[in-house]
């Protein structure tokens, strides 16, 4: 299973890109990276899949290098609402290998005033 | 509202016990998930069941089962319970369009707290 590296925390202050990178040196051939998005007391909340290059959606972008050892989630103009925890997930989608699923730590992002 | 549903919301109880938790999924989800979300381990991915079968299994501990419904709807059985089993237990729901593709769906958990 291939171990995610994210920063702890972040700040960010309102209206600004956000950038949290994951570093995924071991994925798999049939690894996808999925990012999901939590609040307080709350469950996860999927925010955007990807393989390879660039996927957009309505609410981020995940750019993914030709390696695919690494991964970033671009949060553009971000709100106080985006504060959040950010999981890197890196895995089979449909989770036939998994037997470790694992969220990680995940990235604490504050956004300031 | 993801469409996934748990019960308990919340649940007190005594080490030793035995607590049933329950989830059903979105309509037309065959998938759930369950994971436990404790302070110092995160977000941990228990098991896997799709279409009343289990198909993948994380760290669950033996204490801990679960199975599938013919209606889909799941349950998490823990027993012998231990003060470090107070979490939060998330179930989560997929639709699972095909391996290009699996956004799971969380419920909004059940805390249980073991005095």
């Amino acid at each position: 299973l291939a171990k995610t590296t994210q920063p702890i925390s972040m700040d960010s202050y309102e209206g600004q890109e956000v950038n949290i990178t994951c570093s995924h040196n071991n994925i798999a051939t049939n690894d996808y990276i999925t990012w999901y998005q939590q609040f307080p007391s709350q469950g996860p909340r999927f925010i955007i899949q990807g393989y390879k290059t660039k996927v957009t959606n309505e609410v981020a972008s995940l750019f993914i290098p030709a390696d695919r050892k690494s991964s970033t989630l671009s949060l553009p103009r971000v709100s106080l609402s985006d504060t959040a925890v950010y999981y890197c997930l890196v895995g089979d989608p449909l989770m036939y290998n998994n037997n470790d699923m694992r969220f990680g730590a995940g990235t604490r992002l504050t956004v300031k005033p | 509202d993801s469409g996934v549903t748990q019960t308990p919301k919340h649940l007190i109880t005594a080490t030793g016990q035995r607590v049933t938790l329950r989830c059903s999924p979105r309509s037309g989800d065959l998938s759930v998930y369950w994971y436990q979300q404790s302070l110092d381990q995160g977000l941990q991915f228990l098991i896997q069941y799709y279409n009343g079968e289990e198909r993948a299994k994380g760290n669950i501990l033996e204490r801990f089962s679960a199975q599938q419904f013919p209606d889909l709807h799941s349950e998490l059985n823990l027993s012998s319970l231990e003060l470090g089993d107070s979490a939060l237990y998330f179930c989560a729901s997929s639709v699972e369009r095909d391996r290009t593709y699996n956004e799971q769906f969380f419920g909004p958990g059940t805390r249980l707290t073991v005095l």
